[in-house]
């Protein structure tokens, strides 16, 4: 079992440019969370979704930030003309696709590390 | 709005003491709770996860309390470590959400 598995582990961006995030959820897993880590800040959602579905982007930010599940594929996390402040730690989490509401916690994987130069 | 709240931000203690992190949260309907610990530059790995009907988790050293009436978790570390050097994330589940809403995070230093 693979876990999650974000890629790449380090981005570095020039102002203007875009950035795109992957996120492979577990195995058996099909709920995808996206978070991000501002220097010395907490984790703060973005946004919840479910394969070709956006169930919860309250945290997203309303400009230049949007995300997809495809039917195939990883989860993107994409971030049109990067601006300094969007340098962060992105974390991507997933949890299992049934159970009950309470059961289950998050795995994370180990983030995407993006520098805006 | 579900506020969560990590005390203190940063602790340093000799190896081998026992020591308690603190996490309180504002809103006592919550799901569960989930303590992490990340290390610098890496991503996060959980330690122990409390459903909101149980009292407390224990896994090796760690034990991890839940008082959800009064919105306050603790971690107890037994017989630190200088591996156990990190920063603890403590994070909730508020009922009706599927997201997690975290502690600003204790960065915790065990000295040799």
């Amino acid at each position: 079992n693979a876990g999650v598995m974000q890629n790449p582990r380090h981005l570095v961006r020039r102002r203007g440019q875009e950035a795109r995030l992957r996120c492979s959820p577990m195995k058996g897993h099909s709920h995808v969370y996206w978070y991000r880590q501002l220097p010395e800040e907490g984790l703060k959602f973005m946004v919840y979704l479910q394969k070709e579905n956006i169930i919860d982007e309250s945290g997203m930010p309303k400009e230049r930030f949007s995300a997809e599940f495809p039917k195939e594929g990883p989860s993107i996390l994409r971030i049109q003309q990067v601006v300094r402040g969007d340098s962060a730690a992105y974390f991507c989490a997933s949890s299992p696709l049934s159970g009950e509401a309470s059961n289950y916690g998050y795995t994370f994987g180990s983030g995407t590390r993006l520098t805006v130069v | 709005k579900q506020e969560v709240t990590q005390i203190p931000a940063a602790l340093s203690v000799p190896e081998g003491e026992n020591l308690v992190l603190n996490c309180s949260f504002t809103d006592s309907a919550i799901y569960n709770l989930q303590w992490f610990r990340q290390d610098p530059g890496k991503g996060l790995t959980s330690l122990l996860l409390i459903q909101s009907s149980q009292r407390e988790q224990t896994s090796g050293r760690l034990n991890a309390s839940l008082d959800k009436s009064s919105g306050r978790s603790t971690l107890y570390i037994a017989a630190s470590q200088p591996g156990d050097s990190a920063t603890y994330l403590c994070a909730v589940r508020p009922v009706g959400a599927q997201k997690l809403v975290f502690g600003q995070g204790t960065r915790l230093t065990i000295n040799p």
